[in-house]
Order: C-alpha cells, then structure tokens, then sequence
C-alpha cells in the first residue's frame, strides 16, 4: 500500500524558517515527481512546488519563489520542503502527494502557522 | 500565474447528474492534456477522480467522467449519491511549467 506521511509543521513567527519531510512506502520512490501542495484555512488547494524523480529538476509556484526549496533524498525515500522567509500567508496545511501532472496518493498533510 | 475558474457551487437531487466546469486559458487548459480533478470530504485530503482530462484511476466510479472542449474542462458526475457530496477542484499544468488549481466547487447532493 502506498503511503505518504508528512511531519515537521508548527508554529513559526514571521521571518522564520522550516523544514517539511514527507516519508514515503510501498512505491518505488525514485521513479516518480513528487510535489507538495497546501491548503491555507477554509481556502482552495495551492500547488507549491515540484521535483523530478531523480530530483534533478525541480519547479516552484511564483508565491514561494526564492523563499522555499524542495529537495529529495531517494536512499531515504524522503521528500523535502524547506521553507524560510516565512509570511502570514504562509500558513496552511501542507500535503505530499505523488506526482507532476496528477497527484495520487495524498499525505494527510501537516499544518504550518506562521504567527508572532 | 490565475487560478482556474469553477462555480463556488453546485448541486443536485440523488440520481441525477451534475457538471462542473473548468475554465482556463490557452496557457493551461487550453493547451495540455494535463488536466485533473479532485474530490476532498471535509478534513480529508483530496482525492484524485480524473486525470489525463478523462481518464479515471482504478477504484474511481465510473459515474465520474470528465472531458474538454478549448480553454475549458468539465467533470460529470451521473447517479448522483449522498456521498458524492464534497469540494471538487480541477487542475492544470501550465506553460509555465507550473500547475495551478481551480478555487473549488461545493458539490450539494439535496
């Protein structure tokens, strides 16, 4: 059964910094992009950001450009989403998902709050 | 890049079928086959219902199809059920090498 499980939300004042980990089984991890997307309250889903299976390439949305890295350890079968410079607007719940173009299965997702 | 356009809301009596639409760009719908669709009950994560713009994963009612004509896509949702009753929100790749989501539709099984 392929499974996805995020970890490494909470809460972070303004201007702060995480590190988002996505622990993946039951899938052969290297061979598929991977992407986060997240969810601020009470609002639609937002895709943030993009990688390759071999983590060669990696695409980000316009609003985390330059503030958020994600990156992959395939010997882990790990994905990752740093995040600095972090903003109010920030703050949602953040799922892993399998995929580029389609994503199948979700994470259950982690909740990050930016907040003083 | 603007988020795809969809109807806040929609709704329909058991049995009957709804549709929901997509509206995009030349940027996005327009131009890929990669378009998508998800279903999220409250607190849960989403759920992929379409991809490839008809195509349906394994384990997905077939009463869900979805297809696209331009710059917009569409998901039917025939022999409405109670438990159909979620958000849907479609999906895009784009030229920009991005993917942008639709704001969401509240499906209402009345």
């Amino acid at each position: 059964e392929v499974q996805l499980l995020e970890s490494g939300g909470g809460l972070v004042q303004p201007g702060g910094s995480l590190r988002l980990s996505c622990a993946a089984s039951g899938f052969t991890f290297s061979d598929y992009g991977m992407s986060w997307v997240r969810q601020a309250p009470g609002k639609g889903l937002e895709w943030v950001s993009g990688i390759s299976g071999s983590g060669g390439r990696t695409y980000n949305a316009d609003s985390v450009k330059g503030r958020f890295t994600i990156s992959r350890d395939n010997s882990k079968n790990t994905l990752y989403l740093q995040m600095n410079s972090l903003r109010a607007e920030d703050t949602a719940v953040y799922f892993c998902t399998n995929g580029r173009f389609a994503f199948d299965p979700w994470g259950q997702g982690t909740l990050v709050t930016v907040s003083s | 890049q603007s988020a795809l356009t969809q109807p806040a809301s929609v709704s329909g009596s058991p049995g009957q079928s709804i549709t929901v639409s997509c509206t995009g760009t030349s940027s996005d719908v327009g131009a890929y086959i990669y378009v998508s669709w998800y279903q999220q009950h409250p607190g849960k994560a989403p759920k992929l219902m379409i991809y490839d713009v008809s195509n349906r994963p394994s384990g997905v009612s077939n009463r869900f199809s979805g297809s696209k004509s331009g710059n917009t896509a569409s998901l039917t949702i025939s022999g409405l059920q109670a438990e159909d009753e979620a958000d849907y929100y479609c999906s895009s790749y784009t030229s920009s090498n991005t993917l942008v989501f639709g704001g969401g539709t509240k499906l209402t099984v009345l």
